[in-house]
């Protein structure tokens, strides 16, 4: 069974431009989150979809945005890049949302690792 | 607000000794506590997820317990190995279904 997906593992962009980012969750895996680590602030929650719904949101600018498709893949844009969004962006699949009664565990993907210069 | 601890930050110990990782949380009211290992430049690999309801959760050599009312975990690993070297990192599941997560302890097993 494949894991979780993540496309691109590199890309090096320059301030003020926008990144795209895709992820592919374990197939019947509903569940999309996405995590933002860096060194300075460890790893902080951005956003979790489930099925096409975004279910709750971290506290990141408004650059920072997400969706998810019908077949659960997940994308997040970042616009007007700056410096300071340089980091490992990972994303994690579950079978369930988190609200939801269940095990919740999470599996996450080898993460898009962004340089913004 | 919860905020989740793990101390300590670097951990160097002799191949073969069996050790504990810890992890502390200011909030009793979780959902989950879940520990990962995060391998230099890579994703993370969920290791053990414990449901509030629950007090500890195997797997091989690995051992996580969970005390929620003092707000502590406790991930023992048995016989290290020098594959065992990695980050270890905790989260826990808050009453807002978000997961909040410590900073993660950098464990060396020398051979």
């Amino acid at each position: 069974k494949a894991g979780v997906t993540q496309t691109p593992r590199y890309l090096i962009k320059t301030r003020g431009q926008q990144v795209t980012l895709s992820c592919s969750p374990i197939s019947g895996h509903r569940s999309v989150s996405w995590y933002q680590q860096t060194p300075g602030q460890g790893l902080q929650f951005l956003f979790e979809y489930f099925s096409e719904t975004q279910r709750n949101k971290g506290n990141f600018p408004g650059r920072f945005s997400g969706r998810q498709f019908s077949n659960s893949r997940s994308e997040m844009n970042v616009s007007t890049l700056e410096l300071g969004d340089s980091a490992l962006y990972l994303c994690a699949s579950s079978l369930v949302a988190s609200g939801s009664l269940g095990t919740g565990e999470l599996f996450f993907g080898e993460g898009s690792r962004l340089t913004v210069l | 607000k919860q905020e989740v601890t793990q101390i300590p930050a670097a951990l160097s110990v002799p191949e073969g000794e069996n050790l504990v990782l810890n992890c502390s949380f200011t909030d009793s009211a979780i959902y989950n506590l879940q520990w990962f290992r995060q391998d230099p430049g890579k994703g993370l690999t969920s290791l053990l997820l414990i449901q509030s309801s629950q007090r500890e959760q195997t797997s091989g050599r690995l051992n996580a317990s969970l005390d929620k009312s003092s707000g502590r975990s406790t991930l023992y690993i048995a016989a290290s190995q020098p594959g065992d070297s990695a980050t270890y990192l905790c989260a826990v599941r808050d009453s807002n279904y978000q997961l909040i997560w410590g900073a993660g302890t950098k464990l060396i097993i020398k051979p």
